[in-house]
């Protein structure tokens, strides 16, 4: 079945960059966009962007516009979230999610999901 | 952004009662409202999408109800393994964004 398997938790400095990856199996990699989202502390999930896995064209939230890069390797079946200029603020735990799309209906959602990277920012 | 207003935060209840958790969207979003499950140490999972579409194998006593701004998530006959995290997401227009977590807790 479809899986999305992440990256291990990673603690950076203030002022540095984090790149996560989200390796996919069981499913085609290029079918689907994969999206990527946060929860911070005793906050709610917070989406950040997502990536057109096929072409490559991405979106991202304007909270992150500048400070994130989502990108993939489709010889890896995989997507990447870069998030640079870290603040303790962006201590979190980041998912990233398929979209499932029904076209007819435009409805979507989020599945599957990985389990998430825990990043610690802490001087 | 359209903000997701879920509630309660926190619920306790006993295996075998029904329970409901209720989001509101700050701006009509037709049926595009996902309910999701997390448990600590697994990864979250859709439930419902479409408001009341029932996921692939997840078991008939999850249902959700609404459309436009008001929309509910229904736990019939609560199972130990449903206490839990439970989120909404509107899925409308990105920024998706999601209410504030309720967590069922056992009685």
């Amino acid at each position: 079945q479809a899986q999305l398997v992440q990256s291990g938790a990673e603690v950076k400095k203030p002022g540095a960059s984090v790149k996560i990856s989200c390796k996919a199996s069981g499913y085609t990699f290029t079918t689907y966009p994969v999206h990527w989202l946060r929860q911070a502390p005793g906050q709610r999930l917070e989406w950040m962007g997502w990536i057109n896995t096929g072409d490559g064209t991405t979106k991202y939230s304007l909270k992150f516009q500048g400070r994130v890069i989502i990108t993939r390797d489709t010889s890896a079946n995989t997507a990447y979230m870069e998030l640079t200029s870290l603040t303790s603020e962006d201590t979190a735990v980041y998912f990233c999610a398929r979209l499932m799309v029904v076209r007819r209906h435009a409805q979507n959602w989020l599945d599957p999901w990985g389990l998430g990277t825990l990043v610690t920012v802490s001087s | 952004d359209i903000q997701m207003t879920q509630s309660p935060s926190s619920l306790s209840a006993s295996v075998g009662d029904r329970v409901t958790i209720t989001c509101r969207a700050s701006q009509l979003i037709s049926t595009f409202l996902n309910w999701y499950q997390h448990k600590p140490g697994s990864a979250p999972k859709v439930l419902i999408y479409a408001a009341s579409s029932l996921q692939s194998g997840v078991p008939s006593r999850f249902s959700g109800s609404g459309s436009g701004t008001e929309f509910t998530l229904t736990i019939s006959n609560l199972q130990p393994e449903d206490f839990a995290t439970y989120y909404c997401q509107q899925s409308y227009i990105t920024p998706y964004t999601f209410g504030q977590e309720t967590k069922l807790e056992i009685k």
